[in-house]
């Protein structure tokens, strides 16, 4: 079965440095999801990607997010000044169409010391 | 007032046991439901859709009840596979981020 691939499985950072984490949707979807997940709590939306373009974004997702699909297969998250409370586990999904349940990947889990 | 409430547990049931997990929804205008598993520092994995009339997977039945925003899962005869984090996820109509998950409910199946 098709999967959503990510990495790195874990990145630990210094406050300050800018991350990019990487996903790979699987191949034939065309709607790609960012989620976050602090420890212990609730699975939030970052952003919603499609067509080359954000979709929507949430209240989380500032000016020191960004998102790029820079070839046919990567869909990369960049944070770029990374603060204390961005740790958590950064999960990436994509779904062939809006209607469909989301496949998420197996997550990168940031920890900014 | 949160979008989708579930209680939270720890369910501890033993092996054989049927456990049934609820979870409610605040926007009226939701329009598709599904539960996902979710293991420890795992990513969520769609256990199933759930449809308006009820529908059943193996040892897995959900059930929605729109009149009251609620939906349900039921497992019976738990597994010791079963032990995870189960997460009530809730559509609203239009926009690209229309999912909404609550903050799970813990089973734990003891042998």
């Amino acid at each position: 079965e098709p999967e959503v691939t990510q990495t790195p499985s874990h990145q630990v950072t210094q406050m300050g440095q800018e991350v990019i984490l990487r996903c790979v949707p699987i191949s034939n979807h065309l709607y790609f999801y960012w989620y976050r997940q602090i420890l212990g709590q609730k699975v939030e939306f970052l952003v919603s990607f499609y067509n080359n373009e954000i979709s929507e974004k949430s209240e989380i997702f500032d000016d020191q997010f960004s998102v790029e699909r820079p070839d046919g297969s990567n869909f990369t998250l960049k944070i770029r000044s990374t603060k204390l409370e961005d740790s958590a586990m950064y999960f990436c999904a994509s779904t062939v169409d809006p209607n469909s349940p989301l496949h998420f990947g197996n997550g990168t889990r940031l920890t900014v010391t | 007032r949160k979008e989708v409430e579930q209680d939270p547990g720890p369910f501890n049931v033993p092996e054989g046991a049927t456990v049934a997990f609820n979870c409610t929804y605040s926007n009226s205008a939701s329009q598709s439901f599904f539960w996902y598993r979710q293991d420890c520092r795992k990513e969520p994995k769609l256990l199933m859709s759930v449809y308006s009339s009820g529908n059943e997977d193996g040892r897995f039945t959900a059930q929605l009840n729109r009149a009251s925003q609620y939906i349900s899962l039921l497992i019976r005869d738990s597994k010791l596979s079963d032990s995870a984090t189960y997460l009530c996820v809730v559509k609203m109509v239009g926009g690209a981020n229309n999912l909404f998950f609550g903050t799970g409910t813990r089973l734990t199946v003891i042998p």
